[in-house]
Order: C-alpha cells, then sequence, then structure tokens
C-alpha cells in the first residue's frame, strides 16, 4: 500500500526567500515520486519526477527536491520565492506494481508575501 | 502546442441534464485518466483507460461513464448531474502505465445548477 503525507496545509513566504514543502511517503514497492503544483483554476503541473535515478532531482522554475529512502520523505524547496510561486503543491507517489495509478498528498497551499 | 485538451474550460449543467465533457490529446498516449477534483482537495481518479480497455475505480459512481472512440479523444459523460457532482474535471495522459508520470489539461470547471 502505499499513502503520501504533506505535513504543512499553508505556507507562507516572502518573495526572495527560500520555500520548502515537506513531504513524506509510505510505499511497499520502489516508488516513483512527483511533484506536481497547481494554479488557480488551471490543470496540474508536473515540476519534478522521481524515479531511482539521482536522488537529488532538479525541476522547472527553480525547484528541486531531494528523495531520502531513510527517512522516506521527498521535500521540495527552491532558494528564492517569486509571486508567481503562489499555488497549490501536491506531493505524488506511484509504485511500480499499481500501473502507475497516483496518490496524491492532501496539497499545500503557498502564499507569497511582497 | 497544447498537449492535453479539455473543452468547454466552464461547464453550467442543470440538476438532472445530462452532460458530456471532452478531452483530447496530442501526444499519441497509450492512457488517458478523468479526475474529479473539488474545491481544496486533491484530484480523485475516476477511470482511465489503457488503449482500449477501461478501467473503472471501485468507488466511482454508475452516473459516470465514459468513452474513448480513438486514441486522440475521451469524453466523460454525466448521466444524471447532482449538486454534489458540481467540480472540476481533469483529464491526463500517460505514455503508458506504470510510473510514467501524467500530463494534465486545464481542467473543466462544472457548476450544477
Amino acid at each position: 500500500a502505499q499513502s503520501v503525507t504533506q505535513l504543512d496545509s499553508h505556507v507562507s513566504v516572502s518573495e526572495g526567500t527560500p520555500v520548502l514543502l515537506r513531504c513524506n511517503y509510505s510505499s511497499s514497492y520502489s516508488p516513483s515520486l512527483f511533484w506536481y503544483v497547481q494554479h488557480p483554476n488551471k490543470g496540474l503541473q508536473l515540476l519534478l519526477k522521481y524515479t531511482s535515478a539521482a536522488t537529488l532531482v532538479k525541476g522547472i522554475n527553480g525547484f528541486e527536491a531531494e528523495f531520502k529512502k531513510s527517512e522516506t520523505s521527498f521535500h521540495l524547496t527552491k532558494p528564492s520565492a517569486h509571486m508567481s510561486d503562489a499555488a497549490e503543491y501536491f506531493c505524488v507517489v506511484s509504485e511500480a506494481d499499481s500501473w502507475g495509478k497516483l496518490q496524491f498528498g492532501a496539497g499545500t497551499q503557498v502564499v507569497v508575501t511582497p | 502546442d497544447a498537449m492535453v485538451i479539455q473543452n468547454p474550460r466552464y461547464q453550467v449543467t442543470q440538476f438532472g441534464k445530462p452532460v458530456t465533457l471532452s478531452c483530447s490529446q496530442t501526444l499519441n498516449h497509450n492512457v488517458m485518466y478523468w479526475y474529479q477534483q473539488k474545491s481544496s482537495q486533491a484530484p480523485k481518479l475516476l477511470f482511465h483507460y489503457y488503449d482500449k480497455d477501461f478501467n473503472n475505480e471501485a468507488d466511482t459512481p454508475d452516473n459516470f461513464q465514459s468513452r474513448r472512440p480513438n486514441t486522440s479523444f475521451c469524453f466523460l459523460d454525466i448521466r444524471s448531474p447532482g449538486l454534489g457532482d458540481a467540480a472540476m474535471y481533469l483529464c491526463a495522459t500517460s505514455r503508458d502505465r506504470a510510473t510514467y508520470e501524467q500530463y494534465f489539461g486545464p481542467g473543466t470547471r462544472l457548476t450544477v445548477t
């Protein structure tokens, strides 16, 4: 069985400061992990993915995430937040035996203040 | 260069009046998915097509049906919409199953009056 826990439902940061979104997962098999972003009234956009290659994954728009198996974590970071980063972020897990079905976390709402 | 297209973007229907939402893709992907997303919630998978093979989630109401006439198009039919069916409906595609990332369309916001 697989599950995802996003540890913060809301995160507020000032423009230009670092962003940290925390995600823990539970998986019986070797998982693939994803971060998606959703701006208001838009679809989901893939930020980055981990599929058992390098543990530090770089994505679009300056985001990166580190896979830590010992901690079962896949936290998302960005060194400097922009106003355009204000959105909902979903941590997602998919197991090799689950035909690719995605298990979504509850989401983290990011607010960026000037 | 839109890859997953959903029409319409906004749909208003009356209680009990059938409605169809449309999704098309230019990626030639084998798998197409329909998700329901209610306000401030994560997307919930309704069903998916692996090529022509239809796969329904166990908890998807019978009120929801889907058709995939060809590789590029997939439709979501809601036979008798209730007020609780008001939501964002997201279509997604993936090249194949088994951990390939999914590409999402912009969604259709359904309002039921």
